[in-house]
């Protein structure tokens, strides 16, 4: 049963670029959310996409965005990297009928020097 | 506002001394209280849902409980592949992937 798969592992930007992180949800799962964790917190929901649309968006601007493609995996993208941009990106996946719980991949650590 | 605490920030522990983490939580309607475990540089990994107070959940070394505005887990005579951080989270609306984290805290236990 694959678990939540995100791509790439680890990458470094230089501060005003623009970067894609990708993941592919739980095996039967059909909805994918993102979040940001910096070093020592608890992580922060950027949003959720369910059918292709964003469904719920957390207080993050918009140099966030995202996708989600027919086979429910997901892009997020953040254009204009500042250095505060550094975190751990986590995607997590649900199946939306079942309601609950969420279960979050390995993660992708950006670092924006 | 949605709100999540958890204390203490650190604990260290020495192998078989057994103690509890706290999380506070203050929320406008529960919809499932979380814990999670995450090891150092890797995602967090599911432990518990509690959704009413009373509610008690157990996993090995662990057993997760639930009040009106706390929750508790316990753990009993750890060992030091416990070692990690624990989150606790709560939905935030009806549904979906919305979920409030507290900051964690770090555990350590020694041999």
């Amino acid at each position: 049963d694959a678990g939540v798969t995100q791509s790439p592992t680890h990458l470094i930007k230089t501060r005003g670029q623009q970067v894609t992180l990708r993941c592919s949800p739980k095996s039967g799962h059909d909805t994918v959310s993102w979040y940001q964790q910096a070093l020592g917190q608890g992580p922060q929901f950027i949003f959720q996409y369910y059918e292709e649309e964003e469904r719920q968006r957390g207080n993050f601007p918009d140099r966030f965005s995202g996708h989600q493609f027919p086979n429910y995996s997901s892009e997020l993208n953040v254009n204009a990297l500042l250095l505060g941009d550094s975190a751990l990106y986590l995607c997590a996946s649900s199946l939306k009928s079942s309601g609950n719980t969420i279960y979050f991949g390995e993660g992708s650590w950006l670092t924006v020097v | 506002e949605d709100q999540v605490t958890q204390s203490p920030e650190a604990l260290r522990l020495q192998e078989g001394e057994s103690s509890s983490l706290n999380c506070s939580y203050t929320v406008s309607g529960l919809r499932g209280l979380f814990w999670y475990r995450q090891d150092p540089g890797k995602g967090p990994e599911f432990l518990f849902t509690l959704y009413s107070a009373g509610e008690e959940k157990e996993k090995e070394r662990l057993k997760a409980t639930l009040t009106k505005k706390e929750s508790f887990l316990h753990i009993t005579a750890p060992k030091p592949e416990d070692s990690a951080t624990y989150l606790c989270a709560v939905r935030r609306g009806v549904y979906g992937q919305n979920f409030v984290f507290g900051p964690g805290t770090r555990l350590s236990v020694l041999p």
